[in-house]
């Protein structure tokens, strides 16, 4: 069956580290995968996009890496701050469903 | 701001009854999404219009239907509510009518608790 998988637990990370977060998946062959931010009873809000044929994409602090092999894609923050305190949501677009398909998220709490 | 709007905000019913939920998608977008979150499932697409037309479908029961205005606002109608409705219900935006382009736009969404 087709799976996105995210850690399901809270990643908790001191201030000023770098944060990682893994999506896996499986029976998918994506054309493009996101990442969105969604805070707190809010809408999720688009960050990254990485695209089948990309190795990896930056924006300011944020990077995110796509391996096809693996079928996995990390998403990482540097210099991580209490205000990236989120769930952070991947999604699959995939051409022959025609949908995006998100995962479950991954909570991630930045202390001081 | 998304510049989706999302309308009500919170809404609380009984089982078996059947509500509304509204939807304007941001200025220019003619496809709009409906996603339903809750807490064990996550985001789960149900539906898809683009410029009035249903485009896709999902996880969509058979009890919510949904459309698209001419003027391209949606609503989402939930009928014979069960308590397991009880969630957050997404409404999203794009551009285009396949989202091979990029992102979807979220707006801040519509919680429904069913008692």
């Amino acid at each position: 069956s087709q799976k996105i998988e995210q850690n399901s637990e809270a990643l908790n990370i001191q201030e000023g580290k770098t944060a990682t977060l893994t999506c896996n998946y499986t029976n998918y062959s994506p054309a493009y995968l996101q990442w969105y931010r969604q805070d707190p009873g809010r809408g999720p809000v688009f960050l990254l996009l990485i695209r089948e044929n990309e190795k990896e994409k930056r924006k300011e602090r944020l990077k995110v890496t796509f391996d096809t092999t693996l079928k996995q894609s990390l998403f990482h923050i540097t210099a991580s701050q209490p205000a990236d305190s989120a769930t952070y949501l991947c999604a699959l677009f995939t051409y022959n469903t025609d949908k995006l398909i998100f995962g479950t998220g991954t909570r991630l709490q930045v202390f001081p | 701001d998304s510049g989706v709007t999302q309308t009500p905000k919170h809404l609380i019913t009984a089982t078996g009854q059947r509500v509304t939920l509204r939807c304007s998608p941001r200025s220019g977008d003619l496809s709009v999404y409906w996603y339903q979150q809750s807490l064990d499932q996550g985001l789960q697409f149900l539906i898809q219009y683009y410029n009035g037309e249903e485009r896709a479908k999902g996880n969509i029961l058979e009890r919510f239907s949904a459309q698209q205005f001419p003027d391209l606002h949606s609503e989402l109608n939930l009928s014979s509510l069960e308590l397991g409705d009880s969630a957050l219900y997404f409404c999203a935006s794009s551009v285009a009518d396949r989202l091979n382009t990029g992102e979807l736009f979220f707006g801040e969404g519509s919680r429904l608790t069913v008692l």
